[in-house]
């Protein structure tokens, strides 16, 4: 059974850095491409970031690109998303998501839980 | 960056009333898009992939078309556990954009 868990979320003032990871398990990690989607409380989902099978694809949204950076080591089946000069509109449950594919597309089938990051002064 | 807008914002029906909600894109995305189903609490679930084909344990009163820019999501017979928002999304270009969501209540 795919499963992805989410970690790190927490409250953070303005301009700190956080660092979420996500734990992955019961498929073959390094086959697939993954990424970070937000979601703010009542509103909609909002993709943050992608990374492909071998890293050698990333990218980011205009809101986090030169804020946010991501990374996976496919050795212990992690992903990871550092996230620096962190924003109030960053607050957001962030879920963690495997792509269809080895590429870092965009279209994913499998999703963790989230993890609640609360950035407030 | 292609922009999705999706509609109605909200529906409502009644369990059996066929349910078609509508995707557009700015610009052509082939038929790169996938539909989501999210329920309060939960993550979202991929239903449609590629426009047209059903994800692994998607029942099949869910379909999809479409192409180019104009996409739709069907549900041929609705069930009230399929109360859920409905988003698309783009895997044509980076950044893979979401529509804004459909709000599907099934009384």
């Amino acid at each position: 059974e795919v499963q992805l868990v989410e970690s790190g979320g927490t409250s953070v003032q303005p301009g700190t850095s956080l660092r979420l990871t996500c734990v992955a398990s019961g498929f073959n990690y390094d086959n697939f491409g993954m990424h970070w989607v937000r979601q703010a409380p009542g509103k909609g989902l909002e993709w943050v970031s992608g990374i492909s099978w071998n890293s050698a694809k990333t990218g980011y949204g205009d809101s986090v690109k030169g804020r946010f950076t991501i990374s996976r080591d496919n050795d212990k089946n992690l992903l990871y998303l550092q996230m620096d000069s962190l924003r109030i509109e960053d607050t957001a449950l962030y879920f963690c998501a495997r792509d269809l594919t080895y590429g870092a597309d965009g279209l994913s089938d499998s999703w963790g839980q989230g993890t609640q990051v609360t950035v407030s002064s | 960056e292609i922009v999705l807008t999706q509609s109605p914002s909200t529906l409502s029906l009644s369990p059996g009333e066929r349910a078609t909600l509508s995707c557009r894109a700015s610009q052509s995305v082939s038929v790169f898009l996938g539909w989501y189903q999210q329920k309060p609490g939960q993550a979202p679930r991929l239903l449609i992939y590629d426009a047209i084909h059903r994800a692994t344990g998607v029942p099949g009163r869910f379909s999809g078309s479409g192409s180019g820019t104009d996409f739709t999501l069907t549900i041929s017979s609705p069930e009230r556990e399929d109360s859920a928002v409905y988003y698309c999304q783009q895997r044509s270009n980076w950044p893979p954009t979401f529509g804004p969501g459909t709000k599907v209540h099934i009384k």
